[in-house]
């Protein structure tokens, strides 16, 4: 499994936007770079995905260095339901487990 | 549409009792996941079913530990002899079981063993 490095922490205040950077030097040439939040006292929900081009959905965008070695999630404007921990997640595709690190905390404030 | 469901949300049992927990996938998902959280810890997988494949336990931490899924679709996560480690937050997952596919997480399971 490709090995990850997330901040511990970030802070944002609210309506701003934030950039959650991840390193994954060592990601294979066919993982696809997930990205899930856990919300407290809940289970993971997945957020966005994406393999080499940058990516938008509802939730986020997703934006992925050209060498693939990182990637950013950037939230357009945070709200105090945002406050979640936030995982990058190396993933090859069909059948297969997600491997979890330790993710990013995101406290959101007024 | 329905998404997973998990049950029960808390159980408490005693040191050395076997527990069962339960889940039921997103109707038509192939795949289906287990992982646990111990408190302050990160998400750890145990095991996994495809279709009618046999399943991965790459990630079952004793043999204490066994999980089945019958017709496919729902599936019991059972641990014997439970212990205090044990304790932790139990979560089942499902996905459609095509390529780059998206896991749906239930609730969990909170299994708190005194």
């Amino acid at each position: 499994d490709a090995k990850t490095t997330q901040p511990n922490s970030m802070e944002s205040n609210e309506e701003e936007p934030v950039h959650l950077p991840c390193n994954h030097s060592t990601i294979s040439g066919t993982d696809y770079i997930h990205w899930y939040r856990q919300l407290p006292s809940q289970g993971p929900e997945y957020v966005i995905h994406g393999l080499t081009s940058n990516v938008n959905n509802r939730m986020a965008s997703l934006a992925i260095a050209e060498d693939r070695k990182s990637s950013t999630l950037i939230l357009h404007r945070a709200t105090l339901r945002d406050a979640a921990v936030y995982y990058c997640i190396p993933f090859t595709g069909t059948a297969s487990k997600l491997t979890f690190g330790t993710g990013t905390r995101l406290q959101v404030t007024l | 549409g329905a998404g997973v469901s998990q049950s029960p949300s808390n159980k408490v049992t005693e040191k050395g009792k076997d527990v069962e927990l339960r889940c039921d996938p997103i109707s038509g998902h192939t795949a289906l996941y287990w992982y646990r959280q111990s408190l302050g810890q990160g998400l750890e997988f145990l095991i996994y079913f495809q279709g009618n494949s046999a399943p991965d336990k790459s990630g079952l931490p004793s043999d204490r530990f066994s999980a089945e899924r019958t017709g496919g679709s729902v599936s019991t996560l059972t641990i014997q002899r439970t212990q205090q480690e044990d304790s932790a937050v139990y979560l089942c997952a499902s996905s459609p079981g095509v390529w780059v596919e998206t896991q749906y997480f239930g609730p969990g399971t909170r299994l708190l063993v005194l």
